[in-house]
């Protein structure tokens, strides 16, 4: 059974920083592609950013609003994927969900159940 | 910068059918944008309905389908049931690498 477990999330001050950790278990995670997806209080879906699996370079992609602040790593050995978020503002109040992405096709996968970002002083 | 679009709401009658759009600001939407759709009920992880266009993720049931209709991406909900009711968002694959969510359509069955 595949599953993902966020962690990490918390209250931050504006300015600060956080990051986040995703374990996986249950599927091949050094093949996989992995996403993180926000989503504000009350509000819609979002995308944050991407990592390749390392034969794909394991580059990195990001949404334009966190492009410079965020970055998404991950340690295969370890089946875990992270968020390092600099520069906290408020509008990245939102609960972090990881996500797998499909190689070719692009669409979600499986997603965790989301950790909670709260950015206020 | 890209805006994928979608209706805010909608509403269907039990039993009745319905289609959702999901549109860009600027252009239209092919299959090569590998469109996809996701259930959002309120307090859950998103769930994965159809990916590529018109592939139903795994457990889907074959109510919703997924199309080209016009220059938008399609999900067509038939024969609506009471536990459809939820948010739905569809998803762009973007040339540049990154993925755009649209807005999202919270669809009231009644």
């Amino acid at each position: 059974e595949v599953q993902l477990m966020e962690s990490g999330g918390g209250l931050v001050k504006p300015g600060g920083s956080l990051r986040l950790s995703c374990a996986a278990s249950g599927f091949s995670f050094n093949n996989a592609w992995m996403t993180w997806v926000r989503q504000a209080p009350g509000k819609g879906l979002e995308w944050v950013g991407r990592i390749k699996r390392k034969t794909d370079g394991g580059t990195t992609d990001y949404a334009a609003p966190v492009k410079g602040r965020f970055t998404v790593s991950r340690d295969d050995s370890k089946n875990t994927l992270y968020l390092q978020m600099n520069s906290l503002n408020t509008e990245d109040t939102a609960v972090y969900y990881c996500t797998t992405q499909a190689r070719g096709s692009y669409y979600l996968g499986y997603w965790g159940q989301g950790t909670l970002v709260t950015v206020s002083s | 910068q890209t805006v994928v679009t979608q209706e805010p709401s909608f509403s269907v009658s039990p039993g009745g059918t319905v289609t959702l759009t999901c549109g860009l600001s600027s252009g239209s939407v092919s299959t090569n944008y590998y469109p996809s759709w996701y259930q959002q009920t309120p307090g859950q992880a998103p769930r994965t309905l159809i990916y590529s266009t018109n592939t139903r993720s795994s457990g889907v049931p074959d109510r919703f389908s997924g199309s080209i209709l016009g220059n938008k991406a399609a999900l067509t909900i038939t024969g609506a049931q009471a536990d459809d009711e939820s948010d739905y968002y569809c998803v762009l694959f973007m040339g540049s690498g990154i993925s755009v969510f649209g807005g999202g359509t919270k669809l009231t069955v009644l």
